[in-house]
């Protein structure tokens, strides 16, 4: 294992409420990662991070901010939550078996009501 | 606009069969393109291609890049039921970001 976690790992919501989803890592990495899944669509890159308190914008970035206090949390933060957000949330870490795979966490199931 | 397309987007094929699956990229200066496997979770890694024509193997997969052409192909020799998955390709979308864009995936199925 990669030692990657994700919480919670289902969470239905209510449309308006904020959600903050949270990705914990034991490896030192610097580099994580959130993707949404979605039938269709593949992964598509949400936000990324480089270093604590620095992070850049994906794709899909709209709607979602992130947070890096600490190297081993990246948190996501759904500020008011959409129906168009019901999605399975990956978060990953950069790997250092070739210095660009990625290991991804088991997912979140986002389900906005 | 960087994109990664993958193709054919679903197979079924039986058991000992050989598959090919395929990757075409537009990206801004590429650096890596990776395949990943992925079962009723997370994507597992395979593997990560950089230069053109050198073929990475691991067991019955294996795969190769050709950056003239802008693509990459994965082929799986002698499937197994165990080999059904989504193959997912992904693509760093500016050297140096360690940023990717993956495509929609291949959805292969092995059927006994």
């Amino acid at each position: 294992d990669a030692g990657i976690t994700q919480s919670p790992r289902h969470k239905v919501t209510e449309t308006g409420t904020p959600v903050t989803l949270r990705c914990h890592q034991t490896e030192n990495h610097r580099y994580m990662y959130w993707y949404r899944q979605d039938p269709g669509h593949g992964l598509r890159l949400i936000h990324y991070s480089y270093g604590v308190k620095d992070t850049d914008k994906g794709e899909v970035s709209d709607g979602y901010s992130v947070s890096r206090s600490k190297t081993e949390d990246f948190l996501l933060t759904l500020e008011s939550a959409t129906s168009s957000q019901t999605s399975v949330y990956f978060c990953a870490i950069q790997g250092v078996l070739t210095g660009y795979e990625q290991y991804f966490g088991p997912g979140t199931r986002l389900t906005v009501t | 606009e960087d994109k990664v397309v993958q193709s054919p987007l679903s197979l079924v094929v039986h058991e000992g069969d050989t598959v090919t699956l395929n990757c075409s990229y537009e990206v801004t200066n590429f650096r890596s393109l990776l395949w990943y496997k992925q079962e009723k979770k997370a994507p597992t890694f395979l593997f990560m291609l950089t230069s053109s024509g050198i073929e990475k193997k691991s067991g019955r997969l294996s795969s190769i890049l050709d950056k003239k052409e802008l693509f990459s192909i994965l082929n799986i020799t002698a499937t197994q039921t165990g080999d059904s998955a989504v193959y997912l390709c992904a693509v760093e979308t500016t050297s140096g970001t360690y940023k990717y864009i993956f495509g929609t995936g291949t959805r292969l199925k092995v059927l006994a």
